[in-house]
């Protein structure tokens, strides 16, 4: 199985930071990257896929780069309705896999 | 629009076997897999498999291998997961998600997410 792993477990930001996350495969999936966000007792929330695109209807702050191993999700201003965790997600192969999250909180 | 509805909340006994219903609406239910992840209290989202509605076919994580069972009922457009063998660690919240793989490149990603179906496993 592809291992994901996400860095840091989590922050703490203030509104209007600048935040970037980062996660990691276990081998190249090339940009088959998903990115999700949730928040307490809600289900994930698709918001960027294939690494880069733009999930529908989410905000332009949020925005993902990288392929291979390394890829990151950027927050480019920080809103209050953006204090939730973060999964990566991989699709390289048919067995998905999932990172262990990043918590965002309030600094 | 497009959701998707879970079944209600389950308790049931170690040992015993859980079958958690997701009826789709909004779209056609056999252009698109279906996922199903878990989350347990406090911890990260864990993919546990998928089906393809139009042909039945399935995949599942290793690890729930031999003890989950993904079918469906084109007629009511609902999927099922059924996972037996239930003990203590497998209380979570079990959610089904909608799988869309594009026509270019075949990226695949989960768009629609149901509320979740809390199951708990209590002796």
């Amino acid at each position: 199985d592809i291992q994901m792993t996400q860095s840091p477990s989590s922050l703490s930001a203030s509104v209007g930071d600048r935040v970037t996350i980062a996660c990691r495969a276990s081998q190249s999936i090339s940009s088959y990257l998903n990115w999700y966000q949730q928040k307490p007792g809600k289900a994930p929330k698709l918001l960027i896929y294939a690494a880069s695109s733009l999930q529908s209807g989410v905000p332009s702050r949020f925005s993902g780069s990288g392929s291979g191993t390394d890829f990151t999700l950027t927050i480019s201003s920080l809103q209050p309705e953006d204090f939730a965790t973060y999964y990566c997600q991989q699709s390289y192969n048919t067995l998905f896999t999932f990172g262990p999250g990043t918590k965002v909180d309030i600094k | 629009q497009v959701q998707l509805e879970q079944s209600g909340a389950e308790v049931k006994k170690p040992g015993a076997s859980v079958k958690v219903s997701c009826k789709a609406s909004g779209y056609t239910f056999t252009s698109y897999d279906i996922n199903w992840v878990r989350q347990a209290t406090g911890q990260g989202l864990e993919w546990m498999g998928w089906m393809n509605p139009n042909s039945g076919n399935t995949g599942y994580a290793q690890k729930f291998q031999g003890r989950v069972t993904m079918t469906r009922n084109t007629s009511i457009s609902t999927a099922y997961m059924e996972l037996s063998s239930l003990r203590s660690e497998d209380t979570a919240v079990y959610y089904c998600a909608r799988g869309i793989r594009t026509t270019l490149n075949s990226y695949y990603y989960m768009d629609v997410w149901g509320k979740g179906t809390t199951v708990t496993v209590s002796s």
